[in-house]
């Protein structure tokens, strides 16, 4: 297994603009998170997946932002009609429910909104 | 506000130093996770604690996990310029919750 995979690994988009990020987790692992990192702080949880439901969403995730992951594998996070402030870098993260704190981060999304 | 205070924020040493890095909290966790990243990548796990007092050894890392469960160190022995990253810790309170700190940016001078 090559780890958790994100793409894309940069987006430059228009400020008003649409954009989706896509996640596919490590194969056996269960659970499925997104996180939120910016220059000089640590990731901020936005929301996580057991399999296909999601249990959990953060004050963070406004109503512009959607994740899904319909078949419990990949996972799609959207932002739509976005905002300078939503320039950061987009982490996914995977880990098996028995082991939910040992979880496996992908390399990011970099969003830049200008 | 972070949940997970740490300190250092920033630290530069010259290679072959000792350095230490904390982690505190005012709550309790399940366990404690500490990760090292680089820049443009995600985070990589180095270790977890889980039992109060518990001491875990990874080559020159020395991770301890505090005996009231709210507080971690991590020190590094004769540090190399590859330990240069951003040191994160991460914290859980049950099954389905982790907080990180900012992170402690290391550089290690050659």
């Amino acid at each position: 297994d090559t780890g958790v995979s994100q793409n894309p690994r940069h987006k430059i988009t228009k400020r008003g603009q649409n954009v989706t990020f896509r996640c596919d987790p490590i194969s056996e692992h269960n659970r499925l998170y997104w996180y939120r990192q910016t220059l000089g702080q640590g990731p901020e949880f936005l929301t996580y997946f057991q399999n296909e439901a999601q249990l959990e969403k953060s004050r963070l995730l406004s109503d512009r932002f959607s994740a899904e992951r319909p078949k419990g594998s990949f996972s799609t996070l959207e932002i739509q009609r976005t905002e300078q402030g939503d320039s950061a870098m987009y982490l996914c993260a995977s880990s098996l429910e028995a082991g939910a704190y040992e979880q496996y981060f992908g390399p990011g999304t970099r969003l830049t909104v200008t | 506000t972070q949940l997970l205070e740490q300190s250092p924020q920033f630290l530069s040493i010259q290679e072959g130093e000792n350095l230490t890095v904390y982690c505190n909290s005012s709550s309790v966790f399940s366990s404690l996770q500490w990760y090292r990243q680089e820049p443009g990548e995600g985070p990589v796990l180095l270790v977890t604690v889980v039992t109060g007092g518990e001491v875990k050894k990874l080559k020159r890392l020395t991770f301890q996990f505090g005996d009231a469960r709210k507080d971690s160190s991590l020190h590094i022995t004769a540090a190399q310029p590859g330990d240069t990253g951003l040191y994160l810790c991460a914290g859980g309170h049950n099954n389905n919750d982790m907080r990180f700190g900012a992170g402690t940016r290391l550089t290690v001078k050659p």
